[in-house]
């Protein structure tokens, strides 16, 4: 089955102790993006990748970091997490040009940093 | 960055009848323009899309027309179930920007 897994699904953190979300896709897509959703802010992107190595900043870069060594997964990284944070937070993965550049969701992480 | 959003919030229909839910687009250099639906506790979920080079585009009980005159999009969902409650976002991709932007979403609920 296609389809976008992200892990966990729930955390709950404390201030300052660096935690990884996993993103995997098992489409062979080039482009993975994620997303942050807060109440009446709609999706906002965090970081994308068009490619293996190739990242870029997106709307809402500050605290986070991505990395994408391989074209399947990429995690996102909160290395000193602020409450700030606490959000649900969407992987999406797709594949530009290939038909349809629609981008297919995960089931989200509701993180809370307290 | 460019915004993408919804004229109403919330939009509550009677079952069977047809759902017109609406978004502003703000970027006349839009590519391409996707409806989502997003049911609790779960992601968006790719309902219809459509180009910029296209006015209108029809799926299964599902219209979605684009006016780029006034920069208008708008999902239209015909004899609407209980099962299409849900919030759907619109969204725009700009090719040279790589980037897709969302709308802040509109609930939809269906009365039985």
């Amino acid at each position: 089955e296609a389809q976008v897994t992200q892990n966990p699904r729930y955390l709950i953190t404390v201030t300052g102790k660096k935690l990884t979300v996993t993103c995997s896709q098992n489409m062979n897509h080039e482009y993975m993006s994620w997303y942050r959703q807060d109440p009446g802010l709609g999706l906002r992107q965090i970081y994308y990748s068009m490619n293996v190595e190739v990242t870029d900043k997106g709307d809402v870069p500050e605290g986070y970091k991505v990395s994408r060594k391989e074209k399947r997964n990429f995690p996102l990284i909160l290395e000193s997490p602020s409450p700030n944070q606490t959000s649900l937070y969407f992987c999406a993965s797709s594949s530009p040009g290939a038909g349809t550049d629609t981008q297919y969701f995960g089931p989200g992480t509701r993180l809370t940093v307290l | 960055g460019e915004s993408v959003g919804l004229h109403l919030p919330t939009l509550s229909v009677q079952e069977g009848d047809n759902s017109i839910i609406n978004c502003a687009y703000s970027n006349s250099a839009s590519d391409y323009f996707i409806w989502y639906k997003q049911e609790s506790g779960k992601g968006p979920q790719f309902i219809i899309d459509i180009r910029s080079n296209m006015d209108k585009r029809q799926g299964q009980r599902v219209t979605v027309l684009l006016n780029k005159t006034v920069k208008h999009l708008s999902l239209q969902i015909a004899a609407t179930q209980p099962g299409d409650s849900a919030v759907y976002f619109c969204a725009e991709y700009m090719y040279n920007f790589n980037k897709f932007y969302f709308g802040s979403g509109t609930k939809l609920n269906v009365k039985p």
